[in-house]
């Protein structure tokens, strides 16, 4: 059974780059497609974008020109960096796991979360 | 993108019967997932492919899906059922994959 543990920097000043890693403990890295979600008060759930164990990447195109996740299959890691950060960043970050299936999919599970709070 | 809507709020007495709506065009085309994220706690699962529930989700949690609109209901509520619930759609198509939330209310 996955299970996803999260860290990275909770604090950061506007303008510098936000990063997040995620370990996957259990089940096979190379069958799911692993993704970062955020939740902010007036936004809900926003999907960042993921990655597949080869590095295949996909992004929401409203972050893609400052996201970049990457993966280290080595470790059964993978890893959020998001630049130029902005009070509007603010937000819980998720790792999570999509499942893919025919043409569709869920995320399940998450990881604990980590409070990214951007201010000077 | 492909806009997914829920109420903001429903509020509902202990032991009744909550439904918490997600619209969207030709939904019932699509399948729908519902997760509950209680506060302070990581979104949980707890209906996918429509109507089938996880492992270790109670059998008062059931989802259906039809033309415009999916329905997550929840039978004889409890106070722990308190929370916020989003629905998810995934066609590879779309860049806002949840809808915007409900809050659930246990008067």
């Amino acid at each position: 059974q996955v299970q996803l543990q999260q860290w990275g920097a909770g604090l950061l000043k506007p303008s510098e780059t936000l990063s997040l890693t995620c370990a996957v403990y259990g089940g096979s890295f190379s069958a799911f497609y692993w993704s970062w979600i955020r939740r902010t008060p007036g936004r809900g759930l926003e999907w960042i974008g993921e990655i597949n164990h080869s590095g295949s990447v996909n992004y929401n195109p409203s972050l893609k020109s400052r996201a970049t996740i990457s993966v280290d299959t080595s470790k059964n890691q993978f890893s959020l960096k998001l630049s130029s950060v902005t009070a509007a960043d603010t937000a819980v970050y998720y790792c999570a796991t999509r499942i893919a299936v025919s043409g569709t999919g869920w995320f399940d599970p998450w990881g604990q979360g980590t409070l990214v709070t951007v201010s000077s | 993108s492909y806009v997914l809507t829920q109420p903001p709020s429903v509020s509902v007495a202990p032991g009744k019967t909550a439904r918490i709506t997600c619209e969207g065009n030709n939904i019932g085309s699509k399948s729908v997932h519902w997760y509950q994220q209680k506060s302070g706690q990581a979104p949980v699962l707890v209906i996918y492919y429509d109507s089938d529930r996880p492992s270790g989700i109670p059998e008062r949690f059931s989802g259906s899906n039809s033309g415009n609109s999916a329905t997550l209901t929840i039978s004889r509520v409890e106070a722990g059922d308190e929370a916020d619930y989003f629905c998810q759609v995934w066609d590879g198509s779309s860049d806002l994959p949840f809808g915007g939330g409900t809050k659930l209310t246990v008067l």
